[in-house]
C-alpha cells in the first residue's frame, strides 16, 4: 500500500463548478501538506501548503487537512478551463527533511 | 526572478550509455532535490542536498545513479549504463533550507533510453 493515495481520475466538470480533490495517507508523522498543479509537459507548480490540521484559503483555492482522519482536500471554486491540469498532493514530516511523498495525481478537465 | 532551470530538456540515449542531467536552482536556495516521474510510479524522491551536509541518497534506485552539487549551487545527476526502465522525466527542485514544504520545481528533463 502506498503511503499516499490519490484517485487518478480523470475528473471532468463544467466551467464554474466547485471541484473537490482528495488524498488519504497512512503515516501519522506527516505534518506539512502541499498541493501542486502540473500542466502537461511542465514541472509541478506549488499552489499551497498547510501545516498540521486546519484550512487555508488562497483566492479560489481552499486546502483542508484532517489529521485525525488522515485526509486532505483541495477545493477549487468557480473552476475555469485554465484549471485543467493534474493536481498532486504531497506531504513531509518536517520542514527540513527534504523528501516529499507524492500522491499519483488527479487529472482534472474543466469544460467550457 | 529566475526559476529552477534544467538541461537538456530532452535526452535520447542508447541502452548502456551514461547520461548527465543538470540543474540550476533558484539563487539563494540552499536545498536542492531530485525526483523522477514515470508512468505508473508517480513522482519519486531520489536525492536531497542541504548546504554542506551529507546528501540524503535514500531514494536512489541503484548504484548506477549518483549526483553531486558543486559550490552549493548547480547539481548534476548522472546515470551510468542506462537501462530502458530509466526512461522518465527527471525533475529538480530547490527551496530555502528549512522550508522543505516550499519546493519549486524546474521543467524537467525527459529521458528516453532506446
Amino acid at each position: 500500500q502506498k503511503e499516499v493515495e490519490q484517485d487518478p481520475g480523470p475528473l471532468s466538470v463544467p466551467e464554474g463548478a466547485i471541484v473537490s480533490l482528495n488524498c488519504t495517507y497512512s503515516n501519522s508523522a506527516f505534518q506539512y501538506f502541499m498541493w501542486y498543479r502540473q500542466y502537461s509537459r511542465k514541472g509541478p507548480e506549488l499552489l499551497m501548503y498547510t501545516y498540521s490540521s486546519g484550512n487555508k484559503e488562497d483566492g479560489r483555492f481552499t486546502a483542508q487537512v484532517d489529521k485525525s482522519s488522515k485526509y486532505i482536500s483541495l477545493f477549487i471554486r468557480d473552476s475555469q478551463p485554465s484549471d485543467s491540469a493534474t493536481y498532486l498532493c504531497a506531504m513531509t514530516r518536517s520542514s527540513n527533511t527534504g523528501k516529499l511523498i507524492f500522491g499519483q495525481g488527479t487529472t482534472l478537465q474543466v469544460k467550457p | 526572478g529566475a526559476g529552477v532551470s534544467q538541461s537538456p530538456s530532452n535526452k535520447v540515449t542508447e541502452k548502456g550509455k551514461d547520461v548527465e542531467l543538470r540543474c540550476d536552482p533558484i539563487s539563494g536556495h540552499t536545498a536542492l532535490y531530485w525526483y523522477r516521474q514515470s508512468l505508473g510510479q508517480g513522482l519519486e524522491f531520489l536525492i536531497y542536498f542541504q548546504g554542506n551536509s551529507a546528501p540524503d541518497k535514500s531514494g536512489l534506485p541503484s548504484d548506477r545513479f549518483s549526483a553531486e552539487r558543486t559550490g552549493g549551487s548547480v547539481s548534476t545527476l548522472t546515470i551510468q549504463r542506462t537501462q530502458q526502465e530509466d526512461s522518465a522525466v527527471y525533475l529538480c527542485a530547490s527551496s530555502h533550507g528549512l522550508r522543505a514544504y516550499e519546493q519549486y520545481f524546474g521543467p524537467g528533463t525527459r529521458l528516453t533510453v532506446t
